[in-house]
């Protein structure tokens, strides 16, 4: 079955730099690759998603990028901000309607002030 | 805006006691999906439903675990024998017929098993 595994596990930055969260998978079918962002105590929030037939899509300060031959993909944030703080999850998703979501094991991102 | 409801918010249970866990899906949505999350830890896979059935389980949904959808509107996940370790936040999911496949999650429903 899919297997994603996710880099850094913890991030610190200051307010006002980059950070850029790394994702592997290992199903070659996987065509759907969502990012959530999880406060504490709350439900994973979608942030920005992508899909194999795209290279890279950016949402104001969020952009991701997708390499499907290495099987890699990753998020940037730029012009960090404390609000940016939380455990980000990287995911991926087969091609059929019903098939599952699997999460990678989240990165902790502290912005410092 | 359209949002997946769960009940209770947190339960406490006794280990061994039977727990039903309650959601109600976005109402065109056709794929409905049961993840649990370990306080600390990623989001893990337990059993995706459709059409009235299981469409996949993980590992860790065995025997003890079972889903329903006993009158079209609300998707339960029954524990049946509780163990300390069931201890989570297990999140109710789903996703509508449109292309994207994107997940809906609810608020979650935290269960204490003592």
């Amino acid at each position: 079955g899919e297997n994603v595994e996710q880099h850094p596990s913890t991030l610190s930055v200051q307010e006002g730099d980059s950070a850029v969260i790394k994702c592997t998978y290992s199903d070659s079918a996987s065509n759907y690759f969502p990012w959530y962002k999880q406060e504490l105590g709350k439900r994973p929030q979608l942030i920005i998603d992508i899909r194999s037939n795209v290279g890279e899509k950016k949402d104001q300060r969020i952009a991701v990028t997708l390499n499907k031959t290495a099987k890699h993909f990753s998020l940037h944030i730029t012009e960090t901000q404390p609000e940016d703080s939380a455990v980000y999850f990287c995911a991926a998703k087969g091609m059929n309607r019903d098939d599952k979501i699997i999460f990678g094991k989240g990165t902790r991102l502290h912005i410092l002030p | 805006e359209p949002e997946v409801t769960q009940t209770p918010s947190h339960q406490v249970t006794q280990m061994g006691q039977e727990v039903i866990l309650r959601c109600v899906p976005i109402s065109n949505h056709l794929y409905f999906y049961w993840y649990r999350q370990i306080l600390g830890q990623k989001v893990e896979f337990l059993v995706s439903f459709y059409n009235n059935e299981i469409s996949e389980k993980s590992e860790i949904f065995d025997d003890q675990f079972s889903v329903e959808r006993p009158d079209g509107s609300n998707f339960t996940l029954k524990i049946r024998s509780t163990k300390l370790e069931d201890s989570a936040m297990y999140f109710c999911a789903s996703s509508g017929p449109g292309a994207t496949g994107e997940l809906f999650f609810g608020e979650g429903s935290r269960l204490t098993v003592l």
